[in-house]
Order: C-alpha cells, then structure tokens, then sequence
C-alpha cells in the first residue's frame, strides 16, 4: 500500500531558529497536506498544496510539492514555543482518502 | 462550537465488550471520515462516507467493525468483542463534496481495552 516516509522523526531545537521537515513516498500523489497535532487534539490543517512544484506560504510556514509528486517539504522560520507539537504530512490521491506519514515531533527550547 | 464533535472523549473498556463512537461532522460537510491513531503514528484510514453512503473501507476495518451514518449527517463506529489491539485514538473528519484533502478533525474518541 502506500506509505509516507517523514523526516526527520523527532526535532528538538532553539526558540528563533528554523525548523525543516521532509517526506518521500514510493507513490505519486495529486494532493500533499501538512498538518499539525497537538496533545489530546485531533490534527489541524496548516497548508495544502495540489500543483507539482508549487510553493506556498502559511505566516512562518513555508511548503512546498515536489515536482515528481512523490515528496514535499515543510519550512518554519524563527520557531516559538507554540510551534511544538506533531507535524504530520498527508497525500490524496484521487480526492479520497488521505494517508498520513508517521509524524515529525518537534521540540522548542526557550 | 461548529467544530467536529465526538463522543465519548476516553472510553475504558474490557475485552469482549461492545463499543460505540459518535461523530458529529461540521454541519455543511457531506463527507465523513474515519481514522485510527495509535502512539507514534499517524492517522490510518478505516472508511468515509458521502452522505448516507459508505463509499470505501479499509482492510484495517474487520467485520468486528461497523460504521454508519443513517441520515448523512452523525456516523456511529461500533466495534464488537473488542480486544487488546483495538486500544487506539479513533478520529472523525469531515470535508466539503468537492474534497480537496481539506479534512477537519474532531478531538479523538480514546479507547483502551484492558
């Protein structure tokens, strides 16, 4: 089946500095979202993305769809205590279902 | 509060036992999902419907499961003889018809089976 493989699984740095993730599939896919979880929460949505190559910005966050659809990447820029939390990355293939990749905890220090 | 809601937040349970979620989607959604979370890792689909319509199932969801959603609006999840490996964080998502992987979540149904 189709898997997402998220990077890095666990982040745990300064207040200020910039945070980047990643995640790769073996499949293609229309649709990358990233989303954000927070303890005892369901996952919220931060950005979607539905064109190969775009870019796009949310405040300090920054993604963007790999030109082969098959990988995305998520930038935050000058990190805060309430960026903490499990960032999860989502693919849609065919306006179904999403599937989701394990997860990249991030830690911020202050 | 015109969020997703689910109900009940923590259910404990023993094995063998039945168990039933409630969701209630974002009123003007016509699609409702269901997922499966458990620790370390991420949400993994179990069904979704459109409208009254159950449209696809996982091979996660065993015939020990059941979802509805009789009148397209609240879904129920039910899951018979519940065992050890049922324990998980059960979520409900909702989206427009024109679904563009936009899914709003509830809060989680946790279920520990002892």
């Amino acid at each position: 089946g189709q898997q997402l493989n998220q990077s890095p699984q666990s982040m745990f740095i300064q207040e200020g500095e910039d945070v980047s993730m990643n995640c790769t599939s073996s499949s293609i896919f229309n649709t990358w979202l990233w989303y954000k979880q927070e303890p005892g929460e369901g996952p919220v949505l931060l950005i979607a993305l539905y064109k190969a190559g775009e870019l796009t910005s949310n405040g300090r966050l920054t993604a963007q769809f790999g030109i082969t659809r098959k990988d995305s990447f998520l930038n935050i820029s000058a990190s805060i205590p309430s960026d903490v939390g499990i960032y999860f990355c989502a693919g849609q293939l065919n306006g179904n279902k999403l599937v989701f990749g394990a997860g990249t905890i991030l830690r911020v220090k202050s | 509060d015109t969020g997703v809601s689910q109900d009940p937040r923590h259910k404990i349970t023993k094995r063998g036992q039945n168990v039933t979620f409630r969701c209630d989607p974002i009123s003007e959604h016509n699609r409702l999902y269901w997922y499966r979370q458990t620790l370390g890792q991420g949400p993994e689909f179990l069904t979704y419907f459109q409208n009254e319509a159950q449209l696809e199932k996982s091979r996660l969801l065993s015939d020990r499961f059941s979802a509805e959603r009789p009148k397209g609006s609240f879904s129920t999840l039910e899951i018979q003889r519940t065992e050890q490996g049922d324990s998980a964080m059960y979520l409900c998502a909702s989206s427009r018809d024109w679904n563009t992987g936009e899914l709003f979540f509830g809060e989680g149904s946790r279920l520990t089976v002892l």
